[in-house]
């Protein structure tokens, strides 16, 4: 079964950089999930996207933004990167017949900022 | 607010042992509950899910029962694999919140020959 695709897979920037990740949701899924785990950390949801517009916003610093296309992926941009940015960012997929609202997760994009 | 607790890890335990990790939540509404395991390096998969009050979620020889009256949903398998090690978190969403996720600490599992 096709999965959530995120790209790049691992990222290097430096500080005060511009970084873009992107996520494919799975297949007629509606709703994509952006979340930032840091080391050791716990996921942190970030915001979300449902029919393409943003349904909700939680700990998203004000340099990052992101949106949802036509065709359902998602990107996030980060600008002005700082070295706490350098975490785990996952993006996750829901919607469809049958999965109630369970949100699959993509593989995560590694952000290192130096 | 809402929020998980689980137990702390690392729990380090021997091939075929009893596992039990406990999670506990505060929420209001009826949350929908989950169990999601991340293998080192890698992303987070839903291991099962309960969306309901006295629900047993279960997969792969895990299972967690959902206590609306002690509001905790402990994961339990009865013999553990050296496949098992990972991390595993405990999860809730509240109905009418974007279905965003909320995430307990996250336990570190050894499974040991």
């Amino acid at each position: 079964a096709a999965g959530v695709i995120q790209s790049p897979r691992h990222l290097i920037k430096e500080k005060r950089e511009t970084a873009t990740l992107k996520c494919y949701p799975i297949p007629r899924h509606d709703t994509v999930y952006w979340y930032q785990q840091g080391p050791g950390q716990d996921p942190q949801f970030l915001i979300s996207f449902y029919e393409k517009m943003q349904s909700d916003k939680g700990s998203i610093p004000d340099r990052f933004s992101a949106q949802q296309f036509s065709d359902y992926h998602s990107e996030l941009n980060m600008s002005s990167l700082e070295l706490g940015d350098s975490a785990l960012y996952f993006c996750a997929s829901s919607g469809g017949a049958g999965t109630r609202g369970t949100q699959y997760f993509g593989p995560g994009t590694r952000l290192t900022v130096l | 607010g809402n929020s998980v607790t689980q137990m702390e890890g690392p729990v380090t335990l021997s091939e075929e042992a009893f596992l039990t990790i406990n999670c506990t939540y505060t929420a209001t509404g009826y949350p929908s509950l989950f169990w999601y395991v991340q293998y080192p390096g890698e992303g987070l998969q839903l291991l099962l899910k309960a969306t309901k009050a006295d629900d047993k979620g279960s997969n792969k020889g895990f299972e967690a029962t959902y206590r609306k009256e002690t509001t905790s949903f402990h994961l339990e398998k009865g013999s553990v694999q050296v496949s098992d090690s990972a991390v595993y978190f405990c999860a809730l969403s509240v109905p009418g919140q974007g279905g965003k996720l909320i995430f307990g600490q996250g336990t570190e599992l050894s499974v040991k020959p």
